[in-house]
C-alpha cells in the first residue's frame, strides 16, 4: 500500500497569501496524483488531477505540480473560500490512499 | 443532473450486515470506475473498495477484505456494498464516488453505526 504523507498538517495564512501544500508518496505514483478540497458537512470536490490537470470549473488560483513522489498544490492568492481541508490521493495502484489532509485556516 | 445517492446505511449491532446502494443519474455511470469512500466524523477519507467499469477488476482496502463486497449493475445505474461482519469500527459516512479520469463524482454519503 502506498502511503501518502501531507505537511504541513495546518497550515494559517491570510486571504490574499500564497498557499504551498505538500504530499509525498513512499513509492512513485507517476503523475498519477489528485488534490481534493473539503469543506465542513461536503463531499470532497476535485481541484487536480493527474498531478497537474485543474478539474472542470476550478479557479486557475489552484495549481499542482509534480510527479514520482513529490507534489504540490499551490494556492496563489487565497480567497476567502478558499480555508478548508485539503486531501492528496494517489490513483497509480489499488488500493487507492488518501494523504492525512492538510487543514488550511485564517490566521 | 449528474447525481450520485446512497442510501440503505443506519444503525446496526456489531456482526450483523448491512447493504449500501448507489444510484447513479445524469451521466454515463457504465464508463466509469466506482468506489466506496468512507469517512469518520472530523477524520480523513480511506477507500473501502473500488470496481472497474465492466468489474474486471476489484479491490478492498485490507481493513474491510474477507467481510465486505462491492458490485455494480450498469443495466440499474447502480453500485452495491454487501457489509457483513460489521465491526465499532467500520462507523462512518460511506461515499459513493465516480472516477474517469478528470470526471469526478461524489455523493452525499450515507452514515453507518456499528454500536451495540
Amino acid at each position: 500500500e502506498i502511503v501518502l504523507t501531507q505537511s504541513p498538517a495546518t497550515l494559517s495564512l491570510s486571504p490574499g497569501e500564497r498557499a504551498t501544500l505538500s504530499c509525498r508518496a513512499s513509492q512513485s505514483v507517476s503523475i498519477y496524483l489528485a488534490w481534493y478540497q473539503q469543506k465542513l458537512g461536503q463531499a470532497p470536490r476535485l481541484l487536480i488531477y493527474d498531478a497537474s490537470n485543474r478539474a472542470t470549473g476550478i479557479p486557475a488560483r489552484f495549481s499542482g505540480s509534480g510527479s514520482g513522489t513529490d507534489f504540490t498544490l499551490t494556492i496563489s492568492s487565497l480567497e476567502p473560500e478558499d480555508f478548508a481541508v485539503y486531501f492528496c490521493q494517489q490513483r497509480d495502484n489499488w488500493p487507492i490512499t488518501f494523504g492525512q489532509g492538510t487543514r488550511l485556516q485564517i490566521k | 443532473e449528474v447525481q450520485l445517492v446512497e442510501s440503505g446505511g443506519g444503525l446496526v449491532q456489531p456482526g450483523r450486515s448491512l447493504r449500501l446502494s448507489c444510484a447513479a443519474s445524469g451521466f454515463t455511470f457504465g464508463d466509469y470506475a466506482m468506489h466506496w469512500v468512507r469517512q469518520t466524523p472530523g477524520k480523513g477519507l480511506e477507500w473501502v473498495s473500488g470496481i472497474t467499469w465492466n468489474s474486471g477488476k476489484i479491490d478492498y482496502a485490507d481493513s474491510v477484505k474477507g467481510r465486505f463486497t462491492i458490485s455494480r449493475d450498469n443495466a440499474k445505474n447502480s453500485l452495491y456494498l454487501q457489509m457483513n461482519g460489521l465491526k465499532p469500527e467500520d462507523t462512518a459516512l460511506y461515499y459513493c464516488h465516480g472516477v474517469l479520469s478528470g470526471l469526478d463524482i461524489w455523493g452525499q454519503g450515507t452514515m453507518v453505526t456499528v454500536s451495540s
